[in-house]
């Protein structure tokens, strides 16, 4: 158990469906991350959220939608995905400690399958 | 970012002490070096982190040289339990921009009994 959580831990979707992934951190931390793991392919980061505030986006396609309603909750709201969106999507939160570089807390991650 | 190269698997028996290097030539100098490990179907974990000389935890070991362009987790007297991919990540805190690290390959490595 490493304090964040996902939801759900498992999503089989229709090209055509809306759904969201969620994520909660108990760790009061105040940076969130969503990442993408596909087969045999490294770990992608895909948004980043620093104090409630989106500060990257790794030019995920825009079917990708993040939200930050606050520092404990993170959202990916997925809608019309491609087949070749299936993957296990990861999130993660940290600590901004002001230097050097802070340690990533994983979730358990949510495995997606889009048909 | 500086890029990490990683060998892309290891076999390694029960007992034994298992040494992965990871090569970062144009590491930075605010960088750290970090070291997480994942296993299949869960999210990566948090092992060691360090910026130079040695550092040592109750799960493992990092070795950096002076010139840091690579560093070496050494893992003593694996199980089986350790078999598991280890990635090494390269990066530093921009304060406004969380943690910028990015994931290489990793290190698939196979403990066998």
């Amino acid at each position: 158990e490493t304090g964040v959580t996902q939801t759900p831990r498992h999503l089989v979707m229709g090209m055509t469906n809306k759904k969201s992934l969620k994520c909660e951190q108990h760790l009061g931390h105040n940076a969130m991350y969503w990442y993408k793991q596909s087969a045999k392919k490294p770990l992608e980061l895909m948004f980043v959220y620093s104090l409630e505030e989106r500060v990257e986006n790794n030019s995920v396609p825009s079917r990708f939608s993040p939200e930050c309603p606050n520092s404990s909750h993170l959202f990916l709201h997925l809608h019309t995905l491609q087949p070749e969106d299936s993957a296990l999507y990861l999130c993660a939160s940290s600590q901004l400690a002001g230097a050097g570089t802070d340690t990533q807390y994983f979730g358990p991650g949510t495995r997606l399958t889009v048909l | 970012l500086a890029k990490t190269t990683q060998p892309i698997s290891m076999d390694s028996y029960e007992g034994q002490e298992v040494n992965i290097t990871c090569s970062h030539n144009n590491i930075a100098t605010n960088d750290y070096i970090t070291w997480y490990q994942q296993f299949p179907s869960q999210g990566p974990r948090f092992i060691i982190q360090g910026y130079k000389t040695k550092v040592t935890n109750e799960v493992a070991s990092l070795f950096i040289p002076a010139d840091r362009k690579s560093s070496t987790l050494s893992l003593p007297r694996v199980s089986l339990s350790d078999t598991a991919v280890y990635y090494c990540l390269v990066g530093t805190l921009n304060n406004n921009a969380g943690n910028m690290l990015t994931f290489g390959g990793g290190t698939r490595l196979m403990v066998k009994p």
